[in-house]
């Protein structure tokens, strides 16, 4: 299974301000997920992103709130911006794992965002 | 419409006592459904993959079945490291990845 890891993993930031966080996989994946979590929630996915390609966002979720880079197939960076203290979560960058049955989605450790 | 519901929300046990979470789910061409393991403030990490009706997976004290239209992961003799919250998720045709709310276990020494 690939192995993630998210840069930072975690961050209290002033609101109106931005914060991209980093995912690097140690492997090359065509699909590479971002979601959000917040506080006793499940899983909500913001956007796909394919290298080469637009990121496909989610309903309720836009580029410009969340803008994404997919440079190449093991790195991915997802923007917060312009926060406000809605936007505190645990974020999430995933990848698929295709093998002989099908696939499987790997996460990494997440990035625990504050926003005051 | 893709859904999944699980089922309890919480529960509480205590070491040793084996119970069973479920996972009952609605989806259109099941590409595969999935179990994880979320410890508080950390990202999911993969139990199994179940693909088709009758199908099972076991790790340690833990085993996974499949229905037509529930999953269940059933726990043994539990210890408290076992505590967390368990997650469902379902892939169908529309390939999209839908997650449940989670069982949040505690295990009691």
């Amino acid at each position: 299974s690939a192995v993630i890891s998210q840069k930072p993993s975690r961050d209290i930031c002033q609101r109106g301000t931005s914060l991209t966080i980093q995912c690097q996989v140690d492997s090359q994946v065509t699909m590479m997920f971002w979601y959000r979590q917040q506080p006793g929630q499940s899983l909500t996915l913001i956007a796909t992103a394919n290298q080469g390609s637009e990121a496909t966002y989610e309903s309720g979720f836009v580029i410009d709130k969340f803008p994404i880079s997919r440079p190449n197939l093991t790195f991915s960076t997802l923007t917060v911006s312009n926060m406000s203290p809605e936007d505190s979560s645990i974020y999430l960058c995933s990848v698929e794992d295709h093998h002989r049955r099908g696939e499987t989605q790997y996460f990494g450790p997440g990035t625990r965002l504050l926003v005051l | 419409e893709d859904q999944v519901t699980q089922s309890p929300e919480a529960l509480r046990l205590q070491e040793g006592e084996s119970s069973s979470l479920n996972c009952s789910y609605t989806v259109s061409g099941l590409r595969g459904l999935f179990w994880y393991r979320q410890d508080p403030g950390k990202g999911p990490e993969f139990l199994f993959t179940l693909y088709s009706a009758g199908e099972e997976k076991e790790k340690e004290r833990l085993k996974a079945t499949l229905t037509k239209k529930e999953s269940f992961l059933h726990i043994t003799a539990p210890k408290p490291e076992d505590s967390a919250t368990y997650l469902c998720a379902v892939r169908g045709g529309t390939y999209k990845y839908i997650f449940g709310t989670g069982t949040r276990l505690k295990v009691l020494a």
